[in-house]
C-alpha cells in the first residue's frame, strides 16, 4: 500500500506570497493532520481533519487554513508568508478503524518551504 | 513546564550497547504514547506505540510506560550505527504533542 504522499517536495516563496501544500493519506485513513517542524524542534500541531471537518487547531495565526476533500486528501494554505514560516511541513495520516492500532499517525515525506 | 520533555542529547552509546531514551509529560489525561525516529532531513517514522502501563517489546525496541509517574521510555538493545537519529516522543491527549527529540549517536 502507498504511504502518505505530499506535494511539492520543496518550495521557495517570497515574503507576502501565498502557498498551498497538498497531502494524500494512506488508503482507508480518514483523518489527516498538519504539522510544522523547524530545525531542532519537534513537530508543532497546526490542524486535524476527520471526515472533512476540522477537529482540532493549534496555536497558529489565521493566515494558516486547511481543508479536507471527499477523497480524504487535504490542502494546507498559508497566506502572507513571513520569513518565520520557513519550515518542514508534515502531513500525518491517522488510523481510526475500530479493532486496529488506534491513533497511530504516519507521516508523509514533508514539504520543505523556504521563504525569502 | 513543557508539555512533553525530552533531553536533547546527544546521547552517545557504543555499538552493541543498550540506549535508553526518556520522556516525561504533563497532561495526566493523555491516553496514547508514541516513539518516532527521525533521520536528518527526513520525516518522522513511527517505531513504537504504547497505551497501557508496563512494557511493550518489538524486536530490539522496548517501550515502557508509567502513567502514575507520567513517564515513557524507549530502550534500544544491541544499538547499531544505523540507529543514530533523533528520537521523538509524542503524547496524545485531545491532540498530539511532540517533544523536541533526543539525538542518539551510536559509535562504531
Amino acid at each position: 500500500d502507498a504511504g502518505v504522499t505530499q506535494s511539492p517536495t520543496h518550495l521557495i516563496k517570497t515574503r507576502g506570497q501565498h502557498v498551498t501544500l497538498r497531502c494524500s493519506p494512506i488508503s482507508g485513513h480518514k483523518s489527516v493532520s498538519w504539522y510544522q517542524q523547524v530545525l531542532g524542534q519537534g513537530p508543532q500541531f497546526i490542524f486535524q481533519y476527520y471526515e472533512k471537518e476540522e477537529r482540532g487547531r493549534g496555536n497558529f495565526p489565521d493566515r494558516f487554513s486547511a481543508r479536507q476533500f471527499p477523497n480524504y486528501s487535504s490542502e494546507l494554505n498559508v497566506n502572507a508568508l513571513l520569513l518565520g514560516d520557513s519550515a518542514l511541513y508534515l502531513c500525518a495520516s491517522t488510523s481510526t478503524r475500530a479493532g486496529g492500532p488506534l491513533y497511530e499517525q504516519y507521516f508523509g515525506p514533508g514539504t520543505r518551504l523556504t521563504v525569502t | 513546564q513543557k508539555e512533553v520533555e525530552q533531553n536533547s542529547g546527544p546521547l552517545s552509546v557504543p555499538e552493541g550497547a543498550i540506549a535508553s531514551l526518556n520522556c516525561t509529560y504533563s497532561d495526566r489525561g493523555s491516553q496514547s504514547f508514541f516513539w518516532y525516529r527521525q533521520y536528518s532531513g527526513k520525516s518522522p517514522e513511527l517505531i513504537m506505540s504504547i497505551y497501557s502501563n508496563g512494557d511493550k517489546e518489538d524486536g530490539r525496541f522496548t517501550a515502557q510506560l508509567n502513567k502514575a509517574s507520567q513517564y515513557v521510555s524507549l530502550l534500544i538493545r544491541d544499538s547499531q550505527p544505523s540507529d543514530s537519529a533523533t528520537y521523538l516522543c509524542a503524547v496524545r491527549g485531545y491532540k498530539y504533542i511532540f517533544g523536541t527529540g533526543t539525538r542518539l549517536k551510536v559509535l562504531a
